[in-house]
């Protein structure tokens, strides 16, 4: 069973330049989350889907960040405009339902802001 | 707000020398208490879940016990692959499905 795919693996932008991650998912799971996390520290949910509506993105700076999942199967999140502070990996994870909650993780992204 | 602490930050063991990492929680409504392993580059990769105290699971040379506060990541005569970090994350309160990780404990093991 193929796992959980992201692209790109790396990025470098200049601050207030935008990017865009990309996820697609296990095949077959309803849900998908992405998550931030800053070197030293465990992964933050950005964003959580249900099928292709938002369950939670309470911890999303909207301001700057966006996600979407249309069709309910691969899913975008993106920066515009990027901030110094937003170097760091950037998480997908997938899961059969919100019920058995087992979440099934992506290789990242590695953002770095210069 | 749920809260996680892990503890060491850090381990240095040699191998063969059998520890424990720590995991205290706060949570409401735990609905489960997960642990992954992340090596370097990678993304987290899924070991346990645990779903009520006193309930144990084992996976080679690690063994993962709950309590209602703390859950418990026991590794016995460890080899030098089983360096990395290791997450917890427990599930529950009002937001269903979303895990709240720990800063992580960075489990080095010397041959």
């Amino acid at each position: 069973e193929a796992g959980v795919a992201q692209s790109p693996r790396y990025k470098i932008i200049e601050k207030r330049q935008s990017v865009a991650f990309w996820c697609n998912p296990i095949s077959g799971h309803a849900t998908l989350y992405w998550y931030q996390q800053i070197l030293g520290q465990g992964p933050k949910l950005l964003i959580q889907f249900q099928n292709n509506g938002v369950v939670d993105d309470s911890q999303l700076p909207k301001d700057r960040f966006s996600a979407e999942r249309l069709k309910g199967v691969d899913s975008t999140l993106k920066i515009q405009p990027a901030k110094l502070e937003d170097s760091a990996v950037y998480l997908c994870a997938s899961s059969l339902e919100v019920a058995t909650n087992t979440q099934y993780f992506g290789p990242g992204t590695r953002l770095t802001v210069l | 707000e749920d809260q996680v602490t892990q503890s060491p930050e850090a381990l240095r063991l040699q191998e063969g020398e059998s520890s424990s990492l720590n995991c205290s929680y706060t949570v409401s409504g735990l609905r489960g208490l997960f642990w992954y392993r992340q090596d370097p580059g990678k993304g987290p990769e899924f070991l346990f879940t645990l779903y009520s105290a006193g309930e144990e699971k084992e996976k080679e040379r690690l063994k993962a016990t709950l309590t209602k506060k703390e859950s418990f990541l026991h590794i016995t005569a460890p080899k030098p692959e089983d360096s990395a970090t290791y997450l917890c994350a427990p599930s529950g309160g009002t937001s269903y499905g979303k895990l709240t990780f720990g800063q992580g404990t960075i489990l080095t093991v010397h041959p």
